[in-house]
């Protein structure tokens, strides 16, 4: 099946500081890109979604400014949180979409961002 | 509004079988996913139903009525590693993915 990375897997920060999170679409290539947030015990909740060589489309309540995202090949979106703080402690999940393959989204391991 | 409802717990017993409910109610359908997703991980895919019937996958199947908005993951000879949350999801008009709640998955010896 098609896999997607993510990197890094965990991130420990200081509060302030900004955090770079990848992800890759390894053996397919994504025109669409989706990034997720998954509180502990919550459903996933979708933050943007990653169009390659446009800006990303921000879901309501989401930050475009605090959460950076750039999706600038096929197979890569990065999502950077700019001056992390303790309640943006978080599970970052990255799906792409796969246009061959009936749209299903494939999921990266995700990311957990601990900020303290 | 857009809207999938799923049980938020089931509980079943090793080697058994389980039956997990979804209905949906969206703005288009363009297909109905369901994905596994075991504690502190990212779900992976397991069905993907756009057609009307059964599909069946293994000890895994997965059924769609599109005129009743309803699905159901079935899951036969259950193991203790099926012990996780199940994720129904529908594509809208859209292509956009509106997901359910999930149903956690207990599964007893």
């Amino acid at each position: 099946g098609a896999v997607v990375s993510q990197h890094p897997s965990w991130v420990i920060c200081k509060s302030g500081t900004s955090v770079k999170i990848e992800c890759r679409s390894l053996d397919f290539q994504a025109t669409t890109m989706f990034w997720y947030r998954q509180f502990p015990k919550q459903s996933l909740m979708l933050m943007a979604t990653s169009n390659e060589g446009s800006k990303a489309t921000y879901e309501q309540g989401v930050e475009k400014d605090k959460f950076l995202i750039n999706h600038a090949s096929l197979t890569l979106s990065t999502l950077t949180v700019t001056s992390a703080h303790p309640e943006d402690s978080s599970f970052y999940i990255c799906s792409a979409r796969d246009s061959g393959g009936f749209e299903t989204q494939y999921f990266g391991p995700g990311t957990r961002l601990l900020v303290l | 509004g857009q809207n999938i409802d799923q049980p938020t717990e089931m509980t079943a017993t090793e080697g058994a079988i389980v039956q997990i409910n979804c209905t949906y109610q969206t703005s288009g359908f363009n297909g109905l996913f369901w994905y596994q997703q075991h504690a502190g991980e990212a779900p992976t895919f397991l069905s993907y139903n756009v057609l009307d019937g059964l599909e069946e996958k293994g000890r895994f199947s997965s059924f769609l009525s599109r005129s009743k908005g309803y699905s159901y993951l079935l899951l036969k000879e259950l193991q203790m590693k099926d012990s996780a949350s199940y994720l129904c999801a529908v594509m809208d008009s859209n292509y956009q993915l509106i997901w359910g709640a999930g149903t956690k998955l207990i599964i007893k010896p």
